[in-house]
This record gives structure tokens, C-alpha cells and sequence, in this order.
């Protein structure tokens, strides 16, 4: 998979858009961006992978430049409730799936009321 | 309910007693793996299953055994367990190698005394 760099930590306040950029310089041509979130003592849950441009579901949106050297997952109105840390992965779709998958520190992301 | 469940949810034993944690999901995927998490380090794969009788080692196999007999199971096995695998662990699956949506159980938190 390539390597992954997020900030460690961002805080907001209820209410406000965040957007959490994650870099991916070496990403190759087969690889898609998928994003995570993780609540305390729970497993991580999936919330949004995109190839190129912008993908969007009910909870967030996932914006890729062009060059696809990043990724930014935003997420509208927060709440307290998502208070949780926040993983970037690439990888390659179409692999023989004998690489293993690798989530990186993440992002903590604290909302304030 | 799609679900992946984990047996037991909490584990305390002593060192060089062997153990099993239980992983089954109930959505026939193909794909299922484990991962441990500890603070610092984020979640690192252990090993992984493509299919019935096929595993594979991910980032951190030293320690721990797998089999997969079925594909609903996936059970992790410490032969000799050591206080350095005390952790987190979390039993994850997903539909195919094709896809990073993977869906993951409560966790299994290990102290290994």
C-alpha cells in the first residue's frame, strides 16, 4: 500500500465543516482511497473510498485532486458524535490481495459543543 | 444482522498458555483477517484469509497461528502467549479482495500477564 500522512490531531466545534487532508505522494494507478473511522474500544467502520474527483454518501465526501497526491475527507456539520480518529488507506483494487492491508496513526478528531 | 462477532470480548490469562479467539462473520465473505492495535502503533494486520485454506501473513504474523476451515471462521491461535501480545485485537472481513470495505468485530481486548 502506499504510505499515508494525516495530521494527528484536529479539533472543531459542533456545527462546523472539517476536512482532513491525507497525503499519498507515491500513489500508484491501480489505487483507490478509502477512509475509516474509529471510536474508542470499537473496530473501525468504513465511510467512503473514491479513484478520482469527488465521491459523496450520507455521511461525508471525499474530494481527489487531479494528481491524486492527496485526499481530503470532509464531513458537514459535525457533532459531538464524531469525536472518533479518522484512517486514510491506499491500495490497489485489482491486487492479488496478498499484500497486507496497513492503516496508518490516523487523524484524532475532537469536536467541542 | 451483518455482523462479524469475536469470542471472548475480554481475556486475561498467564504467560505460555495457549489460546484461541474466536472470529466468525455471517455475510459470506471471502475475504477476513486480524488485526492488533496498540496506542502509538495503530492497527497492524496479522494475518489474512483470502479463502478456505488460504493464508497468508501480514505485518506482524510472529506469535500467533491461523486456520481456515470455513468461510464464516477465522480463528487466531497463540500458542505460547508472551506479555508483548497483550493488545487489542479485532477480527475484520470483507466481500472480496476487491474491495477495502471491510467491516470489523467489537474487539478482543488480551492481557497477557
Amino acid at each position: 500500500l502506499a504510505k499515508t500522512t494525516q495530521p494527528i490531531s484536529m479539533d472543531s466545534y459542533e456545527g462546523q465543516e472539517v476536512n482532513i487532508t491525507c497525503s499519498h505522494n507515491n500513489i500508484a494507478t491501480n489505487d483507490y482511497i478509502t477512509w475509516y473511522q474509529q471510536f474508542p474500544s470499537q473496530g473501525p467502520r468504513f465511510i467512503i473510498q473514491g479513484y478520482k474527483t469527488k465521491v459523496t454518501n450520507e455521511v461525508a465526501s471525499l474530494f481527489i485532486p487531479a494528481d491524486r497526491k492527496s485526499s481530503t475527507l470532509s464531513l458537514p456539520r459535525v457533532s459531538l458524535s464524531d469525536t472518533a480518529v479518522y484512517y486514510c488507506l491506499v491500495g490497489d483494487m485489482l491486487d492479488t490481495g496478498r499484500r497486507a492491508l496497513t492503516f496508518g496513526s490516523g487523524t484524532r478528531l475532537q469536536v467541542q459543543p | 444482522e451483518a455482523q462479524v462477532t469475536q469470542n471472548p470480548r475480554y481475556l486475561i490469562t498467564v504467560t505460555g498458555k495457549k489460546l484461541t479467539v474466536t472470529c466468525s462473520q455471517n455475510m459470506n465473505h471471502e475475504y477476513m483477517s486480524w488485526y492488533r492495535q496498540d496506542p502509538g502503533l495503530g492497527l497492524r494486520q496479522i494475518y489474512y484469509s483470502m479463502n478456505v485454506e488460504v493464508t497468508d501473513k501480514g505485518d506482524v504474523p510472529e506469535g500467533y497461528k491461523v486456520s481456515r476451515k470455513e468461510k464464516r471462521n477465522f480463528p487466531l491461535i497463540l500458542e505460547s502467549p508472551s506479555p508483548n501480545q497483550t493488545s487489542l485485537y479485532f477480527c475484520a472481513s470483507r466481500i472480496t479482495r476487491q474491495s477495502y470495505e471491510q467491516y470489523f468485530g467489537p474487539g478482543t481486548r488480551l492481557t497477557v500477564t
